[in-house]
């Protein structure tokens, strides 16, 4: 079964450019996550999705960042306009809604913006 | 507030067992979790514990919880060097789906 599917994998991009991340969750999970890490401030959450809509945004930087969830197989993270402290890992995880409520995530996009 | 602190590094050698740390504050937490993380990849999940529990196993991984303290364990036996990576431990809490994470403990596996 595929995992969680991440594009791109790497991304380099000039600062004041438009950055988008893409996110296919595992088939039949409800719960999208998406997660930032850098060196300074470790794992923290950006935002997550229930049946397709955002229910904690509290993690999302500024207005700059956007998420959207069109569907059950898609989610996209945008960063307009991108800035270097924006340079991080940015994981996309997906779970079910019962159970332990384990997280299963992506490779990851890693963004550098110069 | 939610805090989950670790300790950041620990080194073993090959075929001892390896004690990783982890405490939270949250009194909510509903279960917690154990990842890990190689270079360059993302997070792989290996256990987790309801926070009910005390003690689970499986295979060469067993997970400790203390929930007086509020102290968490994961102990892998017979570590091997396939075994160095981060470690991760996280938590989710009542009303909120989304994990909280340690800083993370790199463990080193010598020859």
């Amino acid at each position: 079964d595929a995992g969680v599917i991440q594009s791109p994998r790497h991304e380099v991009t000039e600062m004041g450019q438009e950055v988008t991340l893409r996110c296919k969750p595992i088939s039949g999970h409800d719960y999208l996550f998406w997660y930032r890490q850098t060196m300074m401030r470790g794992l923290e959450l950006l935002i997550y999705f229930n049946n397709n809509v955002p229910i904690d945004d509290s993690g999302m930087p500024e207005d700059r960042f956007s998420a959207k969830m069109p569907n059950a197989s898609f989610s996209t993270l945008k960063i307009q306009p991108s800035e270097p402290r924006d340079s991080a890992v940015y994981f996309c995880a997906s779970s079910l809604g019962s159970g332990a409520y384990e997280q299963y995530f992506g490779p990851g996009t890693r963004l550098t913006v110069t | 507030g939610e805090d989950v602190e670790q300790s950041l590094f620990l080194s073993v050698r090959e075929g001892d067992s390896s004690v990783i740390n982890c405490t939270y504050t949250d009194s909510s937490s509903t279960y917690l979790y154990w990842y890990k993380q190689e270079p360059g990849a993302g997070l792989q999940l290996l256990t987790y514990i309801f926070s009910n529990m005390d003690m689970k196993q499986d295979q060469r991984l067993t997970v400790l919880l203390n929930k007086k303290d509020k102290h968490l364990s994961l102990r892998i036996a017979d570590t091997q060097t396939g075994d160095s990576a981060i470690y991760f431990c996280a938590e989710t809490t009542t009303g909120r789906r989304a994990l909280t994470f340690g800083s993370g403990t790199r463990l080193q596996v010598q020859p």
